[in-house]
């Protein structure tokens, strides 16, 4: 398994802000990953984070929206930029490891726009 | 038709209880199946994992799979008061390494 620290853990942001959440993991992982949890519904894939690379987005998200940086194989950064009310979730950083490629999450970042 | 449906509940149940959770699914593409329970505030914690069709037992947890009618559950004895959570079914292809989730179940077990 792996551990995962995301931060931070939540926020209240004005809209129009930007906000940039951190995910540290404890081994060096191949696969790094962004999703959204919405209330009631499945978690929403935005981006897979490419070591030394561009992310790869989902449909529906874009990278002038939430850009992604991977510097390195245990670290990677998501940014929700120029925030409105809708984009008010809960942000979960997750890495995929071992054998059986298992997907492991981090805590998740709670975020309100207001 | 979503690729995999999961109802939202919730599901109360006394404690003691056993409790079956349960998804379906259309895609006969996947393979692997998986569980993962999250807590208020947390993040998804992964319980079973299983390869194709059968049962795997974990503690009071058992995780079976039919594939043939496109269906897994996760079946939970005795349940606890601290079983209360969402649970979320997952699964994926072998040719994939990201998962397609369920929406998840609220269980709540009240003492």
């Amino acid at each position: 398994s792996a551990v995962i620290s995301q931060k931070p853990s939540r926020d209240i942001c004005q809209r129009g802000t930007s906000l940039t959440i951190q995910c540290q993991v404890d081994s060096q992982v191949t696969m790094m990953f962004w999703y959204r949890q919405q209330p009631g519904q499945s978690l929403t894939l935005i981006a897979t984070a490419n070591q030394g690379s561009e992310a790869t987005y989902e449909s529906g998200f874009v990278i002038d929206k939430f850009p992604i940086s991977r510097p390195n194989l245990t670290f990677s950064t998501l940014t929700v930029s120029n925030m409105s009310p809708e984009d008010s979730s809960i942000y979960l950083c997750s890495v995929d490891t071992g054998a059986r490629r298992e997907a492991f999450f981090g805590q998740g970042t709670r975020l309100t726009v207001v | 038709q979503k690729e995999v449906e999961q109802d939202p509940g919730p599901l109360s149940v006394p404690e003691g209880a056993i409790v079956s959770l349960n998804c379906t699914y259309s895609n006969s593409a996947f393979q692997y199946f998986m569980w993962y329970r999250q807590y208020s505030r947390k993040g998804p914690e992964l319980l079973m994992y299983t390869y194709s069709s059968g049962n795997k037992e974990d503690g009071r947890f058992t995780a079976q799979v039919d594939k043939s009618s496109k269906y897994i559950s996760l079946f939970i004895r005795d349940s606890q008061p601290s079983d209360s959570a969402t649970y979320l079914c997952a699964m994926r292809s072998g040719g994939s390494y990201i998962p397609t989730f369920g929406r998840g179940t609220s269980l709540i077990v009240h003492p």
